[in-house]
């Protein structure tokens, strides 16, 4: 199975700021089926993200998605303060789909 | 809107059947695929697995020996049943739809909180 390794583990910034979230997989992630969701307390994940790049309906084009192969990015452009929360990486391409542990974007 | 709510119950002793189930609303069953996924602090969130309309399951190989789901297609419902629990799959449940198999997870139900003591 594929592993999701993410990084950092916690990122801490002040509204406003520019956010970098990595996700790197154990192998290549077949045409890009990689996904990115948000997640805040008590909360299920919400779909941001998917085929690497693809905003899911709804979500502001101040979320972003790069990569291929096995290294993506999640970057989130002038936070706001609903964007706090845990950020999670999926596959999707292979069977079984897995997820990274997720990264914490909390206010500074 | 779709919506999925889920239940079932909260608290089990080991060895017990963890059963859930999951209802959608507000759109169409057939033709999507339905999820069971679980999230714990020692092993994060976690695939259980799958199924279609048509009752076509794909399952984590790490449950698959436990794992049963199922569909009642006549009542908008998908299943989940776990046999032979431990403290291990104390975590919460999470139901989701996918538009294809090959797809991420785009509505997720509220989750129920499973105990196993």
């Amino acid at each position: 199975e594929i592993v999701l390794t993410q990084s950092p583990g916690t990122l801490s910034l002040s509204p406003g700021e520019r956010a970098t979230l990595s996700c790197r997989a154990s192998q290549s992630v077949g045409s890009n089926y990689l996904a990115w969701y948000q997640q805040k307390p008590g909360q299920a994940p919400k779909l941001l993200l998917y085929g690497a790049s693809t905003r899911a309906a709804g979500i502001p084009d101040r979320f972003s998605g790069s990569g291929s192969g096995t290294d993506f990015t999640l970057s989130i452009n002038r936070l706001h303060p609903e964007d706090f929360g845990v950020y999670f990486c999926q596959h999707y391409g292979s069977s079984p789909w897995t997820f990274g542990q997720g990264t914490r974007v909390e206010i500074k | 809107q779709v919506q999925l709510q889920q239940w079932g119950a909260g608290l089990l002793k080991p060895s017990e059947t963890l059963s859930l189930t999951c209802a959608m609303y507000g759109g169409s069953f057939g033709g999507f695929f339905w999820s069971w996924i679980r999230q714990s602090p020692g092993k994060g969130l976690e695939w259980i697995g799958d199924i279609n309309h048509r009752g076509i399951t794909n399952y984590n190989p790490s449950l698959k020996n436990r794992v049963t789901v199922s569909v009642d297609t006549s009542k908008n419902q998908f299943s989940l049943n776990l046999s032979s629990v431990t403290a291990a799959d104390t975590a919460v449940y999470y139901c989701a739809r996918k538009i294809v198999e090959i797809f991420p997870l785009d509505v997720w139900g509220q989750g129920t909180t499973v105990t196993v003591s």
